[in-house]
């Protein structure tokens, strides 16, 4: 597959272990935050969101936390597992600016069997 | 499921051509999008479409137009490629303030 980075922080993991990604955003009048997987080969794939009136939700296996007082954004994989092998991508929006995104430049996570 | 389609895994193309770069989406979302994705520079907006023959520029609109002539199908084109514009191109639609869903990519060469 093609490479997404070639200069990307790197995390890697234990398959059973939980992993924590972190993205810093600079923006404070983003109201929305999203999560993106992206595996070799393919395009970005949704994960979870978040509005910014949350500071917690919780999905499948995931959790993302968002401190809008720091601006930051994690996102928590519990129970690691070979399939999350993938970069991952935060991206936030600006009402202000037509609802765009701007996506942060990724976390490569590699799952150590 | 949303589905979005770009018509082309990998293409290659020559300096001074003129190429096409068609996307399909089956949702009957408004809004889409098209990006380019390069090592150490992430996804950067390209152009972008709220409606039907509607186009919006985005961060990096030079060498490029798009059309949009069915709601389903947004287009690229690259007037007269260069080098520089090899990369990997990402389409993307949208409804409304949802989440944007993405296809494949096209990884287009140009020689």
């Amino acid at each position: 597959g093609e490479s997404v980075g070639l200069h990307l922080p790197t995390l890697s993991v234990q398959e059973g272990d939980n992993s924590i990604i972190n993205c810093a955003y600079s923006n404070s009048a983003s109201d929305y935050f999203i999560w993106y997987k992206q595996e070799s080969g393919k395009g970005p794939q949704f994960i979870i969101d978040i509005r910014s009136n949350m500071d917690k939700r919780q999905g499948q296996r995931v959790t993302v936390l968002l401190n809008k007082t720091v601006k930051h954004l994690s996102l928590q994989i519990a129970a690691t597992q070979p399939g999350d092998s993938a970069v991952y991508f935060c991206a936030e929006r600006d009402p202000a600016a037509g609802n765009k995104l701007t996506f942060g430049g990724g976390t490569r996570v590699l799952v150590k069997p | 499921d949303v589905k979005v389609t770009q018509s082309s895994r990998y293409l290659v193309k020559r300096t001074g051509e003129k190429v096409f770069l068609e996307c399909v989406q089956d949702m009957d979302h408004e809004n889409m999008f098209w990006y380019r994705q390069d090592p150490g520079l992430g996804l950067r907006l390209i152009y972008f479409s709220y409606d039907v023959k509607m186009k919006e520029k985005g961060d990096i609109p030079e060498g490029y137009s798009v059309s949009r002539e069915k709601k389903e199908r947004f287009s690229l084109i690259l007037e007269s490629a260069s080098t520089n514009q090899t990369s990997m191109y990402l389409c993307a639609s949208r409804q409304g303030i949802q989440p944007q869903h993405f296809g494949d990519g096209t990884r287009l060469s140009i020689l």
